[in-house]
Formats: structure tokens, C-alpha cells, sequence
């Protein structure tokens, strides 16, 4: 009940394209869904979070959509670009823990 | 943005030794922080929450004798890996926030155990 699961595991986009990374969770309990970007050799950095009561959040380039019933939440990039090759987690928060997603590795090409 | 700095950033040890990580909060003081180990290609998994004043909280599965956790001060935790072993070669990462939702992580630990 503790696990996120996320998916795809790999993603390939073209420059300028959608990207989009899905994740589903079972426990109620979770209370924050951050994701983070995480490039090779480096700790994770904070993207974007949202709220179970609220249903979109948009920053810039980077949109989180939130279904509370179906208990999923996904990621869409905007416009990816080749800077945006990473590996993206998502996150959902209960208490103090964070509990991470499989990991979605991205890479966008010109 | 906040930051948690790691130190070292990089450490190869021999078998059996024991390594010292260092996590450090920069710019705000935090009660909790958190150790996460990530193998190749894989994600985080938490290890231990670091509690400023008391005892580590252990998840399961983790052997807390051989990854001692000690939070002396509200800006500073340690990982120690004591008698190494190559098994124990990971990432190493800290986190910590001033706040549970905003969870700064460090730049991480490379660990190779010869």
C-alpha cells in the first residue's frame, strides 16, 4: 500500500513534443504527490507538487493532472526539450516519509 | 532555493572499513532528514530518518548497527557504514526540508567498497 507505481520506464520524445509520465498510488493516506527531476550522478531537485484537492497545477513548461477517485496523477513536459533528458520520479508524501516512484527515464532528441 | 550540501562526494574504502557521510543544511535548520540509497538505474529507497536529539528511525530491512545515523545538530546528520562490504557500493542521498512537502536533496554520495 506504501508503493507508487509509475510508469512508462523510458520515454523518447522529439523536440518539442508532449511528454507524458503516469503514476498511480493505493494509499489514501498520502497527502502531497511531488515530482523530481534527477540528472545522472546527482541528488533529485524538485519540480513541481500538488495537493490531492486540487486537480491541475501549472508551472511554465510543466503541468501535474491529479484524479483523486482513480488515485493517478500524471506529468506532462510541454514543449520537451533536449534539456529536459532526465530521469523523473514521482513522490507521494504520508507523515514525514516520501515514497518514490520506479523512475521514468525521459530523453528527448532534436 | 535551499540547499543540502553531502560531503564526501565521492569515497572508494576497503572492505571492512567504516566511511562517514556528512549532510549538511545550509540555510535553514531541520529536525528531521532523511537517507536514501539508490542502486544504478533504480529509484530512491528510503534507508532511516534522521532525528535531531534522538534516535534514528530505521525502515525495514535496514541493519541499524551497520548504518549508524547520529543528527548532533539541526543543520548536520551522518551516515556511517561501518565494516563495509562491496554489497554496500550505492548512491547515497540526504534529504531535508524546512518543511515535510519541501524536501531538498543533497548532491549525493558515491560509495565503492573494494
Amino acid at each position: 500500500q506504501q508503493q507508487v507505481k509509475q510508469s512508462p520506464q523510458s520515454l523518447i520524445v522529439q523536440k518539442g513534443g508532449i511528454s507524458i509520465i503516469n503514476c498511480a498510488y493505493e494509499n489514501t493516506a498520502f497527502d502531497y504527490f511531488p515530482w523530481y527531476q534527477q540528472f545522472p550522478g546527482k541528488g533529485p531537485a524538485l519540480l513541481i507538487a500538488i495537493r490531492p484537492d486540487v486537480s491541475e497545477k501549472k508551472e511554465g513548461r510543466f503541468t501535474i493532472s491529479f484524479n483523486k477517485s482513480a488515485k493517478q496523477f500524471s506529468l506532462h513536459i510541454m514543449d520537451s526539450q533536449p534539456g529536459d533528458s532526465a530521469t523523473y520520479f514521482c513522490a507521494a508524501i504520508n507523515t514525514d516519509k516520501l515514497i518514490f516512484g520506479t523512475g521514468t527515464r525521459l530523453q528527448v532528441f532534436p | 532555493g535551499a540547499v543540502v550540501s553531502q560531503h564526501p562526494s565521492r569515497v572508494i574504502c576497503k572492505s571492512g572499513t567504516s566511511v562517514k557521510i556528512e549532510c549538511r543544511s545550509l540555510d535553514f535548520q531541520a529536525t528531521t532528514m532523511f537517507w536514501y540509497r539508490q542502486f544504478p538505474k533504480q529509484s530512491l529507497m528510503l534507508m532511516a530518518t534522521s532525528n535531531e536529539g534522538s534516535k534514528a528511525t530505521y525502515e525495514q530491512g535496514v541493519e541499524k548497527d551497520k548504518f549508524l545515523i547520529n543528527h548532533a545538530s539541526l543543520t548536520l546528520s551522518t551516515l556511517t557504514v561501518t565494516s563495509a562490504h562491496p554489497e554496500d557500493s550505492s548512491f547515497y542521498i540526504c534529504s531535508a526540508g524546512p518543511i515535510r512537502e519541501t524536501q531538498y536533496f543533497g548532491p549525493g554520495t558515491r560509495l565503492l567498497v573494494l
